[in-house]
């Protein structure tokens, strides 16, 4: 059963405008949520994270926003910028169990 | 400060072999945690070490087991290998054991292909 899921495998967006990044997840004991991006032959690198007690976090050009009564989260990069192809996981923590479940990725194309 | 380095970056074996892989944490770090990346299942998350202990290990066979040594360093066994095992195994490093505000640094990881 997967419980964290993304369910678009690919996204594409013109430069300049806004990437939203979406995931689905189904246990609602999840403590914290995080979003990681990853490049062809590189490990992923940490973006941003979300604890459940909040509904919003922002760094940059990157925010998350977490809606808990749909249990869906979603990452905004804007401006979107050739250097954000990449693709993006995003992940969550019971903390008790201190184990990260990730989605399966979205691959995000910044098209000129 | 160096990143996570593993070893080796690339791997080739047969079926029913059994391979050992590498990881040294940031320098400092105490947590490593080990992850399996296909392209069907995405990330999945394997063990994690703690101070030499093993803190938490995900849904895979006994086939892949772990060790961490008294210097961070930790490596990932993979005994009676399956073609099913060819992935990407990443390893990841925290200062403390990783939650929800403990940032993890990945490396590169090592590919690992059975023929």
């Amino acid at each position: 059963d997967q419980q964290v899921k993304q369910n678009s495998p690919s996204l594409s967006v013109q430069e300049g405008r806004i990437s939203i990044l979406n995931c689905d997840y189904t246990n609602s004991m999840f403590d914290y949520f995080l979003w990681y991006k990853k490049y062809p032959a590189e490990g992923p690198t940490f973006l941003i994270s979300i604890s459940s007690i909040k509904d919003k976090n922002e760094d940059g050009r990157f925010t998350v926003f977490l809606n808990k009564s749909a249990k869906h989260l979603s990452l905004h990069i804007v401006p979107s910028q050739p250097g954000d192809s990449a693709v993006y996981f995003c992940a969550a923590i019971v903390n008790r169990d201190d184990k990260i479940i990730f989605g399966k990725g979205t691959r995000l194309h910044i098209l000129p | 400060k160096a990143g996570v380095t593993q070893t080796p970056r690339y791997l080739i074996k047969t079926r029913g072999q059994q391979v050992t892989l590498s990881c040294s944490p940031i320098s400092g770090h105490r947590s490593v945690s080990w992850y399996q990346q296909t392209p069907g299942q995405g990330l999945q998350f394997l063990f994690e070490y703690f101070s030499e202990t093993q803190r938490n290990k995900g849904n895979f066979p006994g086939r892949f087991s772990g060790r961490q040594f008294s210097n961070s360093r930790s490596e990932m066994n993979v005994s009676t290998l399956e073609l099913g095992d060819s992935a990407l195994y990443l390893c990841a490093s925290s200062l403390n054991v990783a939650g929800g505000q403990e940032t993890q640094y990945f490396g590169p990881g090592t590919r690992l292909l059975v023929l």
